[in-house]
């Protein structure tokens, strides 16, 4: 059972640097959603997807773009990567656009480090 | 907006010992409430969430948690604490009343540890 696949696992950016953070689920979720983990601050939401087609913010979106590709990928992307992103990224998805019941089912994390 | 608060940032019990991890919500009504466990570079595993069927509510490895409205909590407990246990745990709301999409709210998180 793969569940939610999150590539790659680890990666060193130096500052300036552009990157794409990898998601997959193969759980026919329709929602989808990045978040980052920092000591002391629990999970924030950067963007999420409700469905194929649409993206929104969440609650820190800036320095990130996203790209839902189809149903099955949701793509993180860091244009010029800052020191202030180095951070745990966690992809999630949910089964279906009424999320409100619906527990997160999350990848095991891209450990993301930028000198 | 919606918020949950986790009472204590590290929690440390003795192994066998009760398990207490303390969450609270802020909304008037009474939200859709998760529990999830994360191990050493791991993910978020689902421990048990709360839906409105009964206060009480069993999960995963005998934890369990009670909805109280009067205290707007939903602490979650274990009887009798295993070494296993030892991860950081995160509380999480789903506001019930807001159209439309809207993505769980996670609390900072309480690391436990079990001393043996």
């Amino acid at each position: 059972n793969a569940g939610v696949t999150q590539t790659p696992k680890f990666q060193v950016l130096k500052t300036g640097q552009s990157m794409t953070l990898q998601c997959a689920q193969d759980m026919n979720h329709n929602s989808m959603y990045w978040y980052r983990q920092d000591p002391g601050m629990g999970l924030r939401l950067i963007y999420y997807s409700a469905s194929e087609g649409t993206t929104d913010k969440g609650e820190v979106p800036n320095g990130y773009n996203v790209s839902r590709l189809n149903k099955r990928e949701f793509s993180l992307r860091l244009e010029s990567a800052a020191p202030s992103q180095t951070s745990v990224y966690f992809c999630a998805s949910t089964p279906t656009q009424q999320v409100k019941a619906q527990p997160q089912h999350f990848g095991d994390g891209t450990r993301l480090s930028i000198l | 907006a919606q918020s949950v608060t986790q009472l204590g940032s590290h929690v440390s019990v003795s192994e066998g010992a009760l398990v207490l991890l303390r969450c609270n919500y802020s909304s008037s009504v009474p939200p859709y409430l998760f529990w999830y466990v994360q191990y050493p570079n791991q993910g978020l595993q689902l421990l048990l969430k709360y839906t409105s069927a009964a206060t009480l509510v069993k999960g995963i490895n005998d934890f369990e948690a009670e909805f109280k409205k009067s205290e707007t909590s939903f602490h979650l407990t274990k009887p009798s604490a295993h070494m296993s246990d030892a991860a950081e745990y995160f509380c999480a709301v789903s506001d019930r009343e807001t159209r439309g999409n809207t993505p769980l709210v996670f609390g900072k998180g309480t690391r436990l540890s079990v001393i043996a």
